[in-house]
């Protein structure tokens, strides 16, 4: 399956640690890259393979990976964190399909 | 600094192809390094992947899409365009163009998106 599954919605307290997983098949093959998205805004990369993050990139957020399961974890939830976050793989027929994404609520 | 636009019509009618270009600027879209792709966002949904194409011409399609889907790269222009065929009000969406690392398979730059309604 090409399926990635993600939680819809998670909530964490300011300062604290949150991990946002996505689940799939594909992911026991390639890495999970990993998107921030604002509302009305273009999804921006945080986080691709093993777990590096592009230039500009918190380093209060790393990724990691086991099995099907790839998780997203913030170090230290910062209000501007607030956003939509969505995992994306390459899948065995040569496909990028994305998780449905997790709503990211700081509390 | 890469930069991708897209462009083209932000109404088409029920039945109709929805036709939107990206422009590249900044890099070349026949650089063996990179796919282009393109990804939409129905209003308040998340991410779907339409599709992609790589510098050897091959394309890779959503299975949901498949049948309707087309991507092509002008090089002369660099270029990619992406065309959907008998359009629905299910097809309305923010389309973004990107463009994806080969071999390390994330998506590295993105269009800003566009804004295509599906409407008579």
């Amino acid at each position: 399956s090409s399926e990635l599954t993600q939680d819809p919605a998670v909530s964490v307290a300011l300062g604290q640690t949150v991990r946002i997983t996505c689940q799939g098949d594909s992911l026991r093959n390639y890495y999970a890259s990993w998107y921030q998205q604002k509302p009305g805004q273009a999804p921006v990369l945080v986080i691709y393979g093993k777990n590096n993050r592009p230039s500009g990139i918190p380093d209060r957020f790393s990724g990691s990976s086991s099995g099907n399961t790839a998780s997203l974890t913030i170090t230290g939830a910062q209000a501007e964190d607030e956003a939509d976050y969505y995992c994306n793989s390459r899948d065995s027929s040569g496909n990028h399909p994305f998780g449905g994404g997790t709503k990211l609520t700081v509390l | 600094q890469l930069h991708l636009q897209e462009s083209g019509p932000g109404l088409v009618k029920p039945s109709e192809t929805l036709s939107l270009t990206c422009t590249v600027s900044g890099g070349s879209v026949s650089s063996s390094n990179y796919y282009w792709g393109w990804i939409r966002q129905p209003p308040g949904k998340g991410l779907e992947w339409i599709g992609s194409i790589y510098y050897s011409g091959n394309t890779y399609y959503n299975p949901s899409l498949k049948s309707r889907v087309t991507i092509s790269v002008d090089t002369s222009k660099n270029q990619f365009s992406l065309k959907l065929s008998s359009v629905t009000a299910a097809d309305t969406a923010v389309y973004y163009c990107a463009r994806g690392l080969y071999f390390e398979w994330y998506v590295d730059y993105w269009g800003q998106g566009t804004l295509v309604t599906v409407s008579s």
